[in-house]
């Protein structure tokens, strides 16, 4: 199995505080992603990250930041969260970003916005 | 904007059943995959196809590219309890691209 740790593994928190959620990976892969997991919508792509300090929006980035000071962190922050945020967050890691490459994810995060 | 709508949405059955999962687009992809997710885990890669037409078996689970790489299917084999789980197709558009994940299918597998 991938190293890859998501902290917390569950978050209860109310409409307008600051989350920060965290990725860390032992695999030394380049690329870490951030996605998020609702019924009827598969895993949307929030933002990724090329190497340290090189992040880029995703298809639903509205409402998140990200940053990776280090190769094996990612963290994802959500600013003032809001109710139509509470989901499941996936983090994964990927050595390349061919088309055939793997993607290897954490075992994620639920966070519930009150 | 959903470019990979998968099918059904829901499926339950009998274990020994056998089973179809769809993968449809009208978008051409350079490559697909399917991940399986077991519940309280993250997706899990089960195959990656490249070519229009391939097909590539996995013990009782046969996947197959569409000729056009515009979809995909996963056909499961005298389905058993460990089949049970949410299944995702996913799809590159190119090298370098961000994947596209699908809807999924959610398979439970009554013993």
């Amino acid at each position: 199995d991938a190293g890859i740790t998501q902290s917390p593994r569950h978050k209860v928190t109310e409409t307008g505080t600051p989350v920060t959620l965290r990725c860390h990976q032992t695999e030394n892969h380049r690329y870490m992603y951030w996605y998020r997991q609702d019924p009827g919508h598969g895993l949307r792509l929030i933002h990724y990250s090329y190497g340290v300090k090189d992040t880029d929006k995703g298809e639903v980035s509205d409402g998140y930041s990200v940053s990776r000071s280090k190769t094996e962190d990612f963290l994802l922050t959500l600013e003032s969260a809001t109710s139509s945020q509470t989901s499941v967050y996936f983090c994964a890691i990927s050595k390349l970003a061919g088309l055939t490459d793997t993607q290897y994810f954490g075992p994620g995060t639920r966070l519930t916005v009150l | 904007t959903q470019l990979l709508e998968q099918s059904p949405q829901f499926l339950s059955i009998q274990e020994g059943e056998n089973l179809t999962v769809y993968c449809n687009s009208s978008s051409v992809f350079s490559s697909l995959q399917w991940y399986r997710q077991e519940p309280g885990e993250g997706p899990v890669l089960l195959v990656t196809v490249v070519t229009g037409g391939e097909v590539k078996k996995l013990k009782r689970l046969t996947f197959q590219f569409g000729d056009a790489r515009k979809d995909s299917s996963l056909h499961i084999t005298a389905a058993q309890p460990g089949d049970t789980g949410l299944y995702l197709c996913a799809g590159l558009k190119s090298s370098g691209d961000k994947l596209t994940f699908g809807t999924g299918t959610r398979l439970a597998v009554r013993p």
